[in-house]
Formats: structure tokens, C-alpha cells, sequence
């Protein structure tokens, strides 16, 4: 079964830094882009960005570009979301998922990380 | 970018009416455009692709049509576990975008 599980939830406060994994299992996880995308709360989907764990070419869409970090780390088949500075409007549910092997919609995601920033 | 509005945001409806929801696109994306599904607390669960094309495990009841800018997304039946808010993404171009989302409320 092709599945994808995210990191747990996390609570930090404004300023601090934070890295949230993806770990990839039943199949080939280099051969597939992996996409983050993120829900703010009530709100709808937005994709931040995407990663090709084979060789980790990375593309961040306009609005994310600069402001988060995308990595992959194939050896341990797990991708990863991180920030430098968090700030209280980067609270959301931030999503992994595998996109399709030649079109660009995605199945499965992961259950999704829920940060909240918070002074 | 290419903008995505879904209509309505919120539809109110009993189990066992036809339901129709629309998508249109900015500007044409031809037939590249998927359905999700997506459940309180749950993460999204992809329904159809290429507009019409149901995903593998996805009731017949759902079905998908249209093509270049206005995209339906039709329950043709809707059954209790249909409760949830419904996402179009076109994928004909970057930055991917998805519409801002339909909830299909118990009536």
C-alpha cells in the first residue's frame, strides 16, 4: 500500500524554527515529486511547493519561494518542510503528497501536520 | 496564474438528491483538472482526474465532465458519507491552483 505519514503536531512560538517530515513507503520514493501543501484554518488549499526525491530538484510556487525550505532525504525515503522563523500566520495544517507519475494532481496525501504559532 | 472559482461555496441537500457542483477556470486548461474530497480532520482524497476520469476505488456514484474553462463535478445519488467539501485543482499549468472549495451540507 502506497502511503505517506507526516510528523507529529507542533506547537511553537513566533521566531523559532521547525522541521516537519513526510516518510514515503510502499513504492519507488525517488521516482515520484513529493508536493507540501498547506490549509490555513477554515481556509482552502494552497501548494507551496514540490520535490523530486531522485535528484532533488525543487520548485516552490511564487507566494512560498523564500519563505520555506523543501529537502528530501532519499535514504530514509522522507521529505521534509521547514522554516527559519516561524511566524503566527504560518498556523495551518500543512499536507504531503505524492503527485501522479505523469500528470500533476496528487494521490495519496499524508494526514496531514498541524503547527500552531503562538506567543 | 491561472484562478479557479467554484461554485457554490456551500450547497445544502438530503441524502439521495443529484448533486452539481462547477468549476471554472481563468483561462482554458483543456482537461487537466482533478476532484478531491475532503472530510472534517482528514486529509483531501482524490475522486477524478483529466475532468472526467474516476480514480480507481471512487463510487460510480461520482462523476466528473467539461473541458477548456467550466467543469462539473455531479453525485448522482448522495449517500451519508458524501457530507464533506469538494476541491477542483487545474494542473494544465504552474503554479498549480486549486478552487476555494464547495461544502455539501446535510439539508
Amino acid at each position: 500500500e502506497v502511503q505517506l505519514v507526516q510528523s507529529g503536531t507542533e506547537v511553537k512560538k513566533p521566531g523559532e524554527s521547525l522541521k516537519i517530515s513526510c516518510k514515503g513507503s510502499g513504492y519507488s520514493f525517488t521516482t515520484y515529486w513529493i508536493a507540501w501543501v498547506r490549509q490555513m484554518p477554515g481556509k482552502g488549499l494552497e501548494l507551496m511547493g514540490v520535490i523530486y526525491p531522485g535528484d532533488s530538484d525543487t520548485r516552490y510556487s511564487p507566494s512560498f519561494q523564500g519563505q520555506v525550505t523543501i529537502s528530501a532525504d532519499k535514504s530514509i525515503n522522507t521529505a521534509y518542510l521547514q522554516w527559519n522563523s516561524l511566524e503566527v500566520s504560518d498556523t495551518a495544517i500543512y499536507y504531503c503528497a505524492r503527485r501522479a507519475e505523469t500528470y500533476e494532481y496528487f494521490v495519496p496525501w499524508g494526514q496531514g501536520t498541524l503547527v500552531t504559532v503562538s506567543s | 496564474d491561472i484562478q479557479m472559482t467554484q461554485s457554490p461555496s456551500t450547497l445544502s441537500a438530503s441524502v439521495g438528491d443529484r448533486v452539481t457542483i462547477t468549476c471554472r477556470a481563468s483561462q482554458s486548461i483543456s482537461r487537466w483538472l482533478a476532484w478531491y474530497q475532503q472530510k472534517p480532520g482528514k486529509a483531501p482524497n482524490l475522486l477524478i482526474y483529466k475532468a472526467s476520469t474516476l480514480e480507481s476505488g471512487v463510487p460510480s456514484r461520482f462523476s466528473g465532465s467539461g473541458s477548456g474553462t467550466e467543469f462539473t463535478l455531479t453525485i448522482s445519488s448522495l449517500q451519508p458519507d458524501d457530507f464533506a467539501t469538494y476541491y477542483c485543482q487545474q494542473y494544465n499549468s504552474n503554479p498549480l491552483t486549486f478552487g476555494g472549495g464547495t461544502k455539501v451540507e446535510i439539508k
